[in-house]
């Protein structure tokens, strides 16, 4: 079955950089996108942004330009998402899902989160 | 881009109908049939219950129903049940300058 497993738990000082894995199994992965998903502690789900694993292609929430970047590594069916210049209002759980951008534009599976704390 | 606004809350006793409103604009809601839902449970990652405004996965039940009119989306729980009580989000695609937004979240109360 369509499996989705990212990677672990970061704690991280102000100023830093966070990388969080995403690993895809149980369909072609070049099929689909990998859209990232962050919420904040009590707060609803803010888009991130995505990738085309076809092509590389991204597309980026305004809000984040400049200090993200999502990429996808297509021979172990994994992406990654790295956020620059963190501070604590980056503390949050990040997910990320297989996404239909473009064929219906919903995310499904989503991976079981990756908590992402920014404490000095 | 502004989150698409859903009410804080909803309830309803078992086997009642709840439903839930997310209200856009026409740049997103209102201009694509492009509006999914999702369910949280508490420490949970969401799952896809609709998408394409009233498509549903393998898997979900039929009790979930999803429309739109105009600018506003619904999602429809028919025969609530006490395993739906949840927080639910709705999403739309708006357009290649902002792509995706969420809605405010709505917390479904099973009474």
């Amino acid at each position: 079955q369509v499996q989705v497993v990212q990677s672990g738990a970061e704690v991280k000082s102000p100023g830093a950089s966070v990388k969080v894995s995403c690993k895809t199994s149980g369909y072609t992965f070049t099929n689909y996108g990998i859209t990232w998903v962050r919420q904040a502690p009590g707060q609803g789900l803010e888009w991130m942004g995505g990738i085309s694993t076809y092509n590389g292609d991204t597309y980026y929430a305004q809000k984040l330009q400049g200090r993200v970047t999502m990429t996808a590594d297509t021979s172990t069916s994994t992406a990654y998402m790295e956020l620059r210049s963190l501070t604590s209002d980056d503390t949050a759980v990040y997910y990320c899902a297989r996404d239909a951008f473009g064929m219906g534009n919903w995310f499904d599976p989503w991976g079981q989160g990756t908590l992402v704390t920014v404490s000095s | 881009q502004s989150a698409l606004t859903q009410p804080p809350s909803a309830s309803g006793s078992p086997g009642q109908s709840v439903t839930i409103s997310c209200t856009g604009t026409s740049h997103d809601v209102g201009g694509y049939d492009y509006v999914s839902w999702y369910q949280q449970h508490p420490g949970k990652a969401p799952k896809l219950m609709i998408y394409e405004v009233n498509k549903r996965p393998s898997g979900v039940p039929d009790r979930f129903s999803g429309s739109k009119s105009g600018n506003t989306a619904s999602l429809t729980v028919s025969g609530v049940q006490a395993e739906d009580e949840a927080d639910y989000y709705c999403s739309s695609y708006a357009g290649s300058d902002n792509f995706f937004v969420f809605g405010t979240g709505t917390r479904v109360t099973v009474l």
